[in-house]
């Protein structure tokens, strides 16, 4: 992995609402993109990745989209609720063993 | 099963001085991965171990050693820390297979003065 970029930094949407957080990486060989979320003082979790071979993954209220061609990838959390909150990094790798380049992460604050 | 556990959890030195932080995992995996994390940056990649027995740079491995003790744990060691080094350190695993997830421990806090 090379370069990932993150946007926005920090998103507010109200309680119910949609929220998108969009990613742009470099390397053309990267092939593994996970997200991670991450409370205050606590460990980045993973909610959700995908692969190369895949354009969109859903997990209940999350779900992943990615464009190989554009080089970007995007989450996506619908119906958001109170316990959305927190900070989210997006992540790519080039496969294999190698570790994961990481976005600066977005905060995500859900508007009661 | 812990999964990852990192020790330990917070600590203060001075400038100069040495510290070993440990990790260890118990999900059999095979790659083992630190990290640190400063605000506003994201999580930044010091080295890594594919498997027992190797060990690769990151992005920022200067001012750091790294041992892969056996299959399970992986030290990172500062042997003269500097103010720069003071940062939230996370270690990660995963099976090393391709496009596989990694795993964090809670971090160990470090601030140095």
């Amino acid at each position: 992995g090379e370069n990932v970029e993150q946007h926005p930094s920090t998103l507010s949407v109200q309680e119910g609402d949609s929220a998108v957080i969009k990613c742009t990486y470099s390397d053309s060989a990267s092939n593994y993109f996970p997200w991670y979320k991450q409370e205050l003082g606590k460990r980045p979790q993973l909610i959700i990745d995908i692969r190369s071979n895949v354009g969109e993954k859903k997990d209940q209220r999350i779900a992943v989209t990615l464009n190989k061609t554009a080089k970007h990838f995007s989450l996506h959390i619908t119906e958001t609720q109170p316990e959305d909150s927190a900070v989210y990094f997006c992540a790519e790798s080039g496969g294999g063993a190698d570790g994961l380049t990481f976005g600066k992460g977005t905060h995500l604050i859900i508007q009661p | 099963n812990a999964g990852v556990t990192q020790t330990p959890k917070f600590q203060v030195l001075k400038t100069g001085q040495s510290m070993t932080l440990q990790c260890a995992q118990d999900m059999n995996h095979n790659s083992m991965y630190w990290y640190r994390q400063d605000p506003g940056m994201g999580l930044r990649l010091i080295y890594y171990s594919a498997s027992e027995g190797t060990t690769d740079k990151g992005e920022v491995p200067n001012g750091y050693n790294v041992s892969r003790l056996n299959k399970r744990e992986f030290s990172l060691r500062l042997e003269s820390a500097a103010p720069s080094q003071t940062s939230v350190y996370f270690c990660a695993s995963n099976l090393g297979q391709a496009r596989q997830p990694q795993h964090f421990g809670d971090g160990t806090r470090l601030s140095i003065l």
